[in-house]
């Protein structure tokens, strides 16, 4: 399958900071990449879905202010989660797609962890 | 609101058994199914996709469809202690994106 890279694998940040997370397709290029957060023993929750070249579409409750997705070439979307908080300690994952009709493949996901 | 429906288990299976995973869901209009492996603390791989009725089979892997019953499943033959992980059913209709069902826990006896 086509491989999907994303960094850092764990991070640990202070409350009130923000952190970057990349996620890369490396051997195809993405028209459009996922984001998802997944809690502990709990499914994977899509945040948004970001299309090369455009503005992120949020799911309903993701404050887009806070989440920041930028997707600014084929083979490269960041997340910037804000001034975060404990509460959002979380597994985060991307994943990316070539066309609407494939599968998407994931990324190694980010380990969040906010102190 | 597209629901993806799975019992969450854990589902316990010796060795050498045939593992049974299920999934319901709510759109009808749903048109591709996939099943994602996910071990603890990894992000979900994608081992298996099927888009027509009836069986598909891949290695000791054979999914199931049937749109009529809303209903997919996979089955594990020649269970092995390293099928151990929480298998996620999703599913897409046209260009949207996945919907994933919670996962059920497989848990392989030596």
């Amino acid at each position: 399958g086509a491989v999907v890279s994303q960094h850092p694998s764990r991070v640990i940040c202070k409350s009130g900071t923000s952190v970057k997370i990349e996620c890369r397709s490396l051997d195809f290029q993405a028209t459009t990449m996922f984001w998802y957060r997944q809690f502990p023993k709990q499914s994977l929750m899509l945040m948004a879905t970001s299309n090369e070249g455009s503005k992120a579409t949020y799911e309903q409750g993701v404050e887009k202010d806070k989440f920041l997705i930028n997707h600014a070439s084929l083979t490269l979307s960041t997340l910037t989660v804000t001034s975060a908080h404990p509460e959002d300690s979380s597994f985060y994952i991307c994943s990316a797609r070539v066309g609407a009709d494939t599968e998407a493949f994931f990324g190694q996901g980010t380990r969040l962890t906010v102190v | 609101q597209k629901e993806v429906e799975q019992n969450s288990g854990p589902l316990s299976v010796p060795e050498g058994a045939i593992a049974s995973l299920n999934c319901t869901y709510s759109d009808r209009v749903s048109q591709s199914f996939f099943w994602y492996r996910q071990y603890s603390g990894k992000s979900p791989e994608l081992i298996m996709s099927i888009y027509s009725n009836g069986d598909k089979e891949d290695g000791r892997f054979t999914a199931q469809l049937n749109k009529a019953s809303q209903y997919v499943s996979l089955l594990i033959r020649d269970s092995q202690p390293s099928d151990s992980a929480t298998y996620l059913c999703a599913v897409k209709a046209g260009s949207y994106q996945l919907t994933f069902g919670k996962g059920t826990k497989l848990s392989v006896i030596p």
